[in-house]
């Protein structure tokens, strides 16, 4: 599978947008970007994925580079509840599985 | 979001002794789960992808005479911890992937916590 390098941590003041970069130079074709979050002692949560436009939903925004080697998830307005650990993880849909593997993520701390 | 449920949250066993866990999804009907452990402090690690209706498969060095994965229907998977001992305690997390318009995506359990004691 094609490895992500993201920060460990982050930091960022509530009400303030926050971008949460993600390397993914060995990406492939095949591989679509995606983004889960994970509070302390629960599952993961979907966030959003992307293949090569940028994407937009609810929860938030994910630009993807042009040539698909690196993206940035966009929280919009951070709260006290977005901090979280986030994870992007490249998922392709080929072979019979298509399972997630985890790196080490990004820890946003979200001050008042 | 499609629903993942794990059950139980939370459950302390005995040294040498069993425990199941288990995962449904309750909105919609999943053919392949992904049973995850993870240690204080760590990253998630893929133990093993439940298939239903056929063998579990495991990854490297995960013990499958060890961790027992039954998938038996479309909304329920188990993982059984055998002979578990304090080194199993960890948070388990389980995975099913849920198929729409847009492709398949992957929804999470709220995760059980195992302590041996």
């Amino acid at each position: 599978d094609a490895k992500t390098t993201q920060p460990n941590s982050m930091e960022s003041n509530e009400e303030e947008p926050v971008h949460l970069p993600c390397n993914h130079s060995t990406i492939s074709g095949t591989d679509y970007i995606h983004w889960y979050r994970q509070l302390p002692s629960q599952g993961p949560e979907y966030v959003i994925h992307g293949l090569t436009s940028n994407v937009n939903n609810r929860m938030a925004s994910l630009a993807i580079a042009e040539d698909r080697k690196s993206s940035t998830l966009i929280l919009h307005r951070a709260t006290l509840r977005d901090a979280a650990v986030y994870y992007c993880i490249l998922r392709s849909l080929t072979g019979t599985a298509s399972k997630l593997t985890f790196g080490t993520g990004t820890r946003l701390q979200v001050t008042l | 979001g499609a629903v993942v449920s794990q059950h139980p949250s939370r459950v302390i066993c005995k040294s040498g002794t069993s425990v199941k866990i288990e995962c449904r999804s309750l909105d919609f009907q999943a053919t392949t789960m992904f049973w995850y452990r993870q240690f204080p402090k760590q990253s998630l690690m893929l133990m093993a992808t439940s298939n239903e209706g056929s063998k579990a498969t495991y990854e490297q060095g995960v013990e499958k005479d060890k961790f027992l994965i039954n998938h038996a229907s479309l909304t329920l998977s188990t993982l059984t911890v055998t002979s578990a001992h304090p080194e199993d305690s960890s948070f388990y997390i389980c995975s099913a992937r849920f198929w729409d318009r847009g492709g398949n995506t992957i929804y999470f359990g709220e995760g059980s916590w195992l302590t041996v004691v």
